[in-house]
């Protein structure tokens, strides 16, 4: 059974750091490129980050590029996102997804999500 | 500011048929696949559609999707009361080198 549960949401000062992970079971995780996606409370879903299966392709959104680093362990099967510099705008709950196989860029797996507060 | 414009909201009687459009551009929708995802309350997102029109195992065919230039939609027919959640399209953006979802459409069966 495919698996995907994230960790390390808390509340933070504005200026703070957080790391989140995000453990996986149930499939070969090297295989599959993995992201992150945020929702702000009451708001709609925002792409956040994205990582090939190798770790060596990473792509992020305009809103995060310089202040979040996504990464992935293959050896824990746990996908990272540290997150620096945080703002109030970072305030949401972060699921992270995996891509399905195939040419079709969509996800076929996600988390349960783990929240985090910036004030 | 997403870049995939959705109606906020779409309401239908149970057994009716709904449809939900998704406006993008030509690095997005013109140039990749959409898919379709079901948000219940107070739950994770899922996919209900791929690929413009393909379901994941598991989902009822009651559920459709198409494409058509810089624009796609989302069908759902026999509405039942379970399908009253937030539904997002979403697709790769080239100019953006990012994924990028719609704004959101809530359902509400009447």
């Amino acid at each position: 059974e495919v698996q995907l549960v994230e960790s390390g949401g808390d509340l933070v000062q504005p200026g703070g750091s957080l790391r989140l992970s995000c453990a996986v079971s149930g499939f070969t995780f090297s295989s599959y490129v993995m992201s992150w996606v945020r929702q702000a409370p009451g708001k709609g879903l925002e792409w956040v980050s994205d990582i090939s299966g190798s770790g060596g392709s990473t792509n992020y959104a305009g809103s995060v590029k310089g202040r979040f680093t996504i990464s992935r362990d293959k050896s824990t099967n746990t996908l990272y996102l540290q997150m620096n510099s945080l703002g109030a705008d970072d305030t949401a709950g972060y699921y992270c997804a995996r891509r399905g196989l195939g040419q079709a860029y969509y996800f076929d797996y996600w988390g349960q999500g783990t929240l985090v507060t910036v004030s | 500011q997403s870049v995939l414009t959705q109606p906020p909201s779409a309401s239908g009687t149970p057994g009716q048929r709904v449809t939900i459009s998704c406006s993008g551009s030509s690095s997005n929708i013109g140039s990749h696949t959409v898919n379709w995802y079901q948000q219940l309350p107070g739950t994770a997102p899922k996919a209900i559609i791929y690929g413009n029109n393909q379901r994941p195992s598991g989902v009822p065919d009651r559920f459709s999707g198409s494409k058509s230039g810089t624009s796609a939609s989302l069908a759902i027919s026999g509405l039942q009361s379970e399908d009253e959640a937030d539904y997002y399209c979403a697709a790769w953006d080239d100019s953006l080198n990012g994924y990028v979802f719609g704004t959101g459409t809530r359902v509400t069966v009447l």
